[in-house]
């Protein structure tokens, strides 16, 4: 049973330029959060959803993010016009209805 | 509004000695409470939780938990620590299976 699946793993995009990162969740699993990561600190949520459903987007900027998980195919979230403090780990998780959250390897976006 | 803290940054312990990771924490209503481990470069790989029953939690790799609800602590141990331990470890709080806050992290350094 695969685990989570992240890619990229590495991701450096200019500023102004877009960034998308993608998360498969375990097999079985219909929930995905994404968190994210600066430097020497904890991991943030940024927002949660089901199938077609963004349950609780409270941790997500006003703008430039956005979140999707479509009927078919992996989470997206994306980054519009980047900018250097997007720099960041950006963690996906998939859960089981209510239940404990698996993580992804993660996705290190650099912004230059 | 619930939180996390975790009072130590780093953790430095002998090989074979007991170790011990402290967590507090606040929430409304009944904890979900999760403990996680990141190695460098990785995502967080899930050791143990409590949601109800034995305040005594045994979890991945030795690893076991204390639930405490008076002091509203949950601290991580294990009876005998070994140099593969070294990692960062995150404590963690979700109001029934939802979004994940996370405490800011205690590095565990476990000498030879």
């Amino acid at each position: 049973n695969a685990g989570v699946m992240q890619n990229p793993r590495h991701l450096v995009r200019r500023r102004g330029q877009e960034a998308r990162l993608r998360c498969s969740p375990m097999k079985g699993h219909s929930h995905v959060y994404w968190y994210r990561q600066l430097p020497e600190e904890g991991l943030k949520f940024m927002v949660y959803l089901q199938k077609e459903n963004i349950i609780d987007e409270s941790g997500m900027p006003k703008e430039r993010f956005s979140a999707e998980f479509p009927k078919e195919g992996p989470s997206i979230l994306r980054i519009q016009q980047v900018v250097r403090g997007d720099s960041a780990a950006y963690f996906c998780a998939s859960s089981p209805p209510g239940d404990t959250q698996y993580f992804g390897p993660g996705t290190r976006l650099t912004v230059l | 509004a619930q939180s996390v803290a975790q009072p130590e940054d780093q953790v430095n312990v002998a090989e074979g000695n007991p170790l011990t990771v402290k967590c507090t924490y606040s929430v409304s209503g009944n904890p979900y409470l999760f403990w996680y481990v990141q190695y460098p470069n990785r995502g967080l790989q899930f050791l143990l939780k409590y949601i109800t029953g034995d305040n005594l939690v045994k979890g991945s790799y030795g690893f076991e938990a204390e639930f405490n609800k008076s002091q509203t602590s949950f601290h991580l141990k294990k009876p005998s620590a070994l140099v593969s331990d070294s990692a960062l470890y995150f404590c963690a709080v979700s109001p029934q299976g939802r979004a994940l806050t996370f405490g800011s992290g205690t590095r565990l350094q476990v000498q030879p």
